[in-house]
């Protein structure tokens, strides 16, 4: 079975430019998360999707950050414009679905952003 | 609110050699806890995880946790350390809605 994929996996920007990612799900995963970890930080989730709408977007800043995941499957997070705290690896996970008991989350390699 | 303490940031141990990671949680209902490891340049791998039941649940990788409600604490354990097992282990509590809230993580230096 094939896992989350991510990419890019590495991405370098200047401040004030735009940066997108994109993850695609393991097949037939319902829930999609985006994290963000900070170094020296563990992972903070940033939106998360049930199928193509967003259950949870509480910790997104949406002035500047936005998702999408428009056919339920693979999904998109932009940033834009992009500030020197926003370096980050940003993490995509997926599982079955978001109810209890729980569900196990599987993680992409991540995507390390770098903003100069 | 859901948080997770890890009291150490750093920890050294010599292979072959027992290894335990502390992880401290605060939540209000009956906690479902996990234990993920990162490798550099690597996701994060489910090592194990506390629904209900019995206190001391196994993982992958030898490596178990116990859960003790009166300290609300789900620390990591492993009897003997390998070089392999050198990466960052981060504990996380889940509640409503499947989410996810992580520790800061300990990086594990083992040492030959």
């Amino acid at each position: 079975e094939a896992g989350v994929a991510q990419s890019p996996r590495y991405k370098i920007i200047e401040k004030r430019q735009s940066v997108a990612f994109w993850c695609n799900p393991i097949s037939g995963h319902a829930t999609l998360y985006w994290y963000q970890q900070i170094l020296g930080q563990g992972p903070k989730l940033l939106i998360q999707f049930q199928n193509n709408g967003v259950v949870d977007d509480s910790q997104l800043p949406k002035d500047r950050f936005s998702a999408e995941r428009l056919k339920g499957v693979d999904s998109t997070l932009k940033i834009q414009p992009a500030k020197l705290e926003d370096s980050a690896v940003y993490l995509c996970a997926s599982s079955l679905v978001r109810h209890p008991p729980y569900n196990e989350q599987f993680f992409g390699p991540g995507t390390r952003l770098t903003v100069l | 609110a859901q948080s997770v303490t890890q009291p150490d940031i750093h920890i050294t141990v010599s292979e072959g050699a027992s290894l335990e990671l502390r992880c401290n949680y605060s939540y209000g209902a009956t906690p479902y806890l996990f234990w993920y490891v990162q490798s550099p340049g690597q996701g994060l791998q489910l090592l194990l995880k506390y629904f209900s039941g019995d206190t001391l649940v196994q993982g992958i990788k030898g490596f178990e946790a116990e859960f003790k409600r009166s300290q609300s604490s789900f620390n990591l354990r492993k009897p003997s350390v390998h070089w392999s097992d050198a990466a960052e282990y981060f504990c996380a509590v889940g509640g409503y809605g499947n989410k996810l809230v992580f520790g800061a993580g300990t990086i594990l230096r083992v040492k030959s």
